[in-house]
Formats: C-alpha cells, structure tokens, sequence
C-alpha cells in the first residue's frame, strides 16, 4: 500500500516550457488534490477532483490544468512554464472532499524549479 | 474563503511543553486540523478536532478549540528534539486551507 505517489520527485524547466506532473493514489479514494507550497507559506490549492469524472478550480489555478485521468490518477499540466510557478507541489487525496474526519494524505511532493 | 494564522516561529527546551496557536476566519469549517512537516518532506498529519468539540487528547498531543474566539492550539508535551519541524493548522472547507505554519525548534 504505496499511499500517495508523484512523479517526478524534482524538476527544473526553462521559461514557456510544459510539463505534467503526475500523481496517483492506491486507497481507492474519491477525491484528490493539488497544492502548492512557496517558502516560507502554507499549502494553496490549485485544483481539486472530488469524484472521478469532475474537477474545479481552487484558490490559485492560473497557468495549470488538471485531469482525472481514472479514480487512482490525477495530473497536474503547466503549459507554459514561468518563473512565478517555481514552487512544490503536493497531490493529496481523501475519502470524500469535504466530510468527515477523512483527513487528506499527502505525498511526498514536486520540487519545480522554472528558470 | 478561510483565513488561518499562525505565529511563524516558537523555541523551546526539551523536555518543555510546546504550545503552538491558530486563528480561523470561518465558522463553518467543519473540521480543524494540525499537520507536521519536516525538512524536504510532506505533511504528516498530527491530529484533528471535530468543530463541536472543545478538546481532543491524543498522547502527548492535546488540541484545544474556543469557537467563540475562533482560536484553535496545539500542545505538545514532553517536547523532544524530533518534534522540531513546521506546524502547519488547517481548516476543512470544501479541501482545507492552510495557516502559513509555525515552525518549532527544539533546543537540547
């Protein structure tokens, strides 16, 4: 039971260069997350999937694209890289969003560097 | 949306109690909840607290909750130099919402 798995672990990219991050889960939950963590703050949310199928924006989704790819798998997709999206990013996933005391668990992260 | 604080930085003696603090904005969050994040790692999470309860134990770990200040704490017992890390306390709305983090150093 692998938990939360993300790939690539780093990664750096030039200015207007894309790439997808990837980000999958094996304890058959509904809903999944993407954040992004900046030095020095908390975890913002870029997008989330509450149940395979639907996705919606979070606080902070400009210059990203997600999709749910199946109930295990949700990428995260920069188009056009900027410096601004330097940053790491974290996939999450929880039983149902929202409910509970089903706390998301978190993987172990992306460190992107865009130069 | 949800605003959470905290204080950004807490020192202590081993062997101290730790008291780390938070205050949220919205009343709606159904759920409170304090993670720990070590140096290159991810969030663990720590403990949470139901938003109709008052306080929670969990071994060393007791988190309060004042809903009528909207203020939210974790205490640490018997602090060790493993806890050192960054405490981050979140707010469960339709995902959760981030405090900024506190991070606790541990002096031998």
């Amino acid at each position: 039971n692998a938990g939360v798995t993300q790939t690539p672990k780093f990664q750096v990219l030039k200015t207007g260069q894309s790439m997808t991050l990837q980000c999958a889960q094996d304890m058959n939950h509904n809903s999944m997350y993407w954040y992004r963590q900046d030095p020095g703050m908390g975890l913002r949310l870029i997008y989330y999937s509450a149940s395979e199928g639907t996705t919606d924006k979070g606080e902070v989704p400009n210059g990203y694209n997600v999709s749910r790819l199946n109930k295990r798998e949700f990428s995260l997709r920069l188009e056009s890289a900027a410096p601004s999206q330097t940053s790491v990013y974290f996939c999450a996933s929880s039983v149902e969003a929202g409910t509970s005391g089903t706390p998301e668990k978190f993987g172990p992260g992306t460190r992107l560097t865009v130069t | 949306g949800e605003d959470v604080e905290q204080s950004l930085f807490l020192s202590v003696r081993e062997g101290d109690s730790s008291v780390i603090n938070c205050t949220y904005t919205d009343s709606s969050s159904t759920y409170l909840y304090w993670y720990k994040q070590e140096p290159g790692a991810g969030l663990q999470l720590l403990t949470y607290i139901f938003s109709n309860m008052d306080m929670k134990q969990d071994q060393r770990l007791t988190v309060l909750l004042n809903k009528k200040d909207k203020h939210l704490s974790l205490r640490i017992a018997d602090t060790q130099t493993g806890d050192s890390a960054i405490y981050f306390c979140a707010g469960l709305g339709r995902a959760l919402t981030f405090g900024s983090g506190t991070r606790l150093q541990v002096q031998p």
